[in-house]
């Protein structure tokens, strides 16, 4: 069965201080891991796409990394503004639906 | 401009009740979801149309109900209201995406709607 394991649940960081949320997953066959952020009462907002592992993407002061069983996405000197819940999902290459299978997210919080 | 929009946006009814969520995109895509997000955040797929047809079908009580009138539209009615249908809803459309080869879609979500049965 797919799932999607976020960690840690919660992170609490200065202002400043570098750190990285995983997301291990497992899946029969990939066909994307999506990272979003989502903010206390709004949606979920779209941040990256990865495809296959040893792929990187970066954002601001976000950057995304894949392998193949996992991904991170690291926070280079955050500020209070990057604080949010972070959701992974994956979606199963052998899907033609778009489903999405979410973690159960890792909420950060940046003190300045 | 809004891409995804739902309304309302709270909804606090009784027990027994019936309502509706409405959901209007105007990204284009032909696909559109309804997901749930229970009280610990965890979002979990309900369903999902793809030019009015319908493509996912989770194990939902049948108390739910979606309609699509349109690629546009995906609305959700909810019969016989009960407490353990509190949670955020959230609506989301994607249309394929092909990025150097790799093919996947990309979603993206509404506002939501947190209902709130007493």
């Amino acid at each position: 069965e797919d799932q999607v394991t976020q960690s840690p649940e919660a992170l609490r960081l200065q202002e400043g201080e570098s750190s990285s949320l995983n997301c291990s997953y497992t899946v029969s066959g990939l066909r994307g891991l999506f990272w979003y952020r989502q903010d206390p009462g709004k949606g979920p907002e779209f941040l990256f796409t990865l495809y296959s592992a040893g792929e990187e993407k970066e954002k601001e002061r976000l950057k995304a990394t894949l392998t193949k069983k996992e991904s991170f996405l690291h926070i280079t000197a955050p500020k209070p503004e990057d604080s949010a819940t972070y959701l992974c999902a994956v979606q199963e290459r052998s899907s033609n639906t778009g489903k999405l299978i979410f973690g159960q997210g890792t909420t950060l919080q940046v003190k300045p | 401009d809004t891409a995804v929009s739902q309304t309302p946006k709270y909804l606090v009814t009784q027990m027994g009740n019936d309502k509706s969520i409405k959901c209007e995109q105007n990204l284009g895509h032909d696909t559109m979801y309804w997901y749930k997000q229970d009280s610990k955040k965890f979002l979990k797929i309900m369903f999902s149309y793809n030019n009015k047809e319908l493509i996912i079908n989770e194990t939902v009580p049948n108390r739910f109900s979606p309609k699509s009138p349109d690629k546009a539209h995906l609305n959700l009615h909810i019969n016989s209201l009960e407490l353990g249908d509190s949670a955020v809803y959230f609506c989301a459309s994607s249309g394929p995406i092909n990025t150097a080869g790799h093919h996947s879609y990309e979603q993206y979500f509404g506002p939501g709607t947190r209902l709130t049965v007493t």
